[in-house]
């Protein structure tokens, strides 16, 4: 198991509302991605974060946003969520932004949106 | 737009049956090629990390290969533990990752 952490695991909320999802990341990780997963499908890069600041940040519109804490733990908010928000969240750290770092897992929040 | 094909989808196989499982990739800046494992409800595991054409990384009874245009991983022997779906991903100069959809394998005893 990685060292990655995330919580909660399993979340239910209503169309329009607002989540919020944390993740800590693994010691000496200073990077943490977010991305989404739906049911028979890969990951979908969300966001990435380095040093509290978003460094880069896939298809998805404003509604998704983040944040980075000095120890290097995350959030990913979703605001006014649908139902096609649906989907296993995951957090991924790694020791640094540069394209070639390996990315290690946390084990996901599953979102139902209803 | 970067591009990432898995194939198979799904791949059946006896213990002991060897196979490979393919990744394409359409790509801008390669700076590095991964395989994942995901297990029902859990998050990816990683397995390999590949940087350039001709590199070959080996785990037990999996072997990672990659050439300009697509990965394999090759299972030899499997055994039904190694059940799981199998990702690839890539990331580019811009350090987006892009993945595939991945390929589920089932390991019968």
């Amino acid at each position: 198991e990685t060292g990655v952490t995330q919580s909660p695991t399993h979340l239910i909320k209503t169309r329009g509302q607002q989540v919020t999802l944390r993740c800590s990341s693994q010691s000496g990780h200073n990077t943490v991605s977010w991305y989404q997963q739906a049911l028979g499908q890969g990951p979908q890069f969300i966001f990435q974060y380095y040093r509290e600041e978003e460094n880069g940040r896939g298809n998805f519109p404003p509604r998704f946003s983040g944040l980075q804490f000095p120890n290097y733990s995350s959030e990913l908010n979703v605001n006014a969520l649908e139902l096609d928000d649906s989907a296993l969240y995951l957090c991924a750290s790694s020791r640094g932004q540069g394209a070639g770092e390996t990315q290690y897992f946390g084990p996901g929040t599953r979102l139902l949106v209803l | 737009e970067d591009q990432v094909t898995q194939s198979p989808e799904a791949l059946r196989l006896q213990e002991g049956e060897s196979s490979s499982l393919n990744c394409s990739y359409t790509v801008s800046g390669l700076r590095g090629l991964f395989w994942y494992r995901q297990d029902p409800g859990k998050g990816p595991e990683f397995l390999f990390t590949l940087y350039s054409a001709g590199e070959e990384k080996e785990k037990e009874r999996l072997k990672a290969t990659l050439t300009k245009k697509e990965s394999f991983l090759h299972i030899t022997a499997p055994k039904p533990e190694d059940s799981a779906t199998y990702l690839c991903a890539v990331r580019t100069n811009a350090g987006k990752s892009t993945f595939g959809d991945g390929t589920t394998l089932t390991v019968k005893p």
